[in-house]
């Protein structure tokens, strides 16, 4: 149980485009998911929080309206990444969490923008 | 002081040893103690989840949490190849939101 999906697993597009990353709780409602970025060799960074059917929360440093969520049901979040620049390659790894309890992660999405 | 400390390592041991990895914490606050191994190129997998000082037992795993000391420790007893990846600690304050703050991640190395 607890399964996260993430898609797609790789992207490489080029600057100036939209991206967009789902992320699907496969056998559980997810109430929160979180959006986390990851560059080489450092730790999780924690982009956003969602809620279904609520605006996310962002936290501190991290753009809105480049950074796109959207959590329409209890299994599903997207983020899009809108107009995207190299230095927003990275690695991007969703979670999803049931009434507050553990966070179970997905795969993770590895963006390159040329 | 940051909320959660965790040496990166890198953490080298030979196949079968007893491996030790350590978090510290700042805030008396938190209540739930995760621990999560990351292959690279992969998202965290959890390994351990526990909410009260003491020992739990998974495996070949041990989560130890000490709250008085604020500190919170994993053991690999016969350590294998496979086990090398990086080990995230995380730790939470609870509530209907569950937000976790993670430590740097420790990089083993288990050598055949």
């Amino acid at each position: 149980g607890a399964v996260v999906s993430q898609h797609p697993s790789w992207v490489i597009c080029k600057s100036g485009t939209s991206v967009k990353i789902e992320c699907r709780s496969l056998d559980f409602q997810a109430t929160t998911m979180f959006w986390y970025r990851q560059f080489p060799k450092q730790s999780l960074m924690l982009m956003a929080t969602s809620n279904e059917g609520s605006k996310a929360t962002y936290e501190q440093g991290v753009e809105k309206d480049k950074f796109l969520i959207n959590h329409a049901s209890l299994t599903l979040s997207t983020l899009t990444v809108t107009s995207a620049h190299p230095e927003d390659s990275s690695f991007y790894i969703c979670s999803a969490s049931q009434r507050g309890e553990t966070q179970y992660f997905g795969p993770g999405t590895r963006l390159l923008v040329l | 002081q940051k909320e959660v400390e965790q040496d990166p390592g890198p953490l080298s041991v030979p196949e079968g040893a007893i491996v030790s990895l350590n978090c510290t914490y700042s805030n008396s606050a938190f209540q739930y103690f995760m621990w999560y191994r990351q292959y690279s190129r992969k998202g965290p997998e959890l390994l351990m989840y526990t909410y009260s000082s003491g020992n739990k037992e998974d495996g070949r795993f041990t989560a130890q949490v000490d709250k008085s000391s604020k500190y919170i420790s994993l053991f690999i007893r016969d350590s294998q190849p496979s086990d090398s990846a990086t080990y995230l600690c995380a730790i939470g304050t609870g509530g209907s939101q569950g937000n976790l703050i993670f430590g740097k991640g420790t990089k083993l190395s288990v050598k055949p």
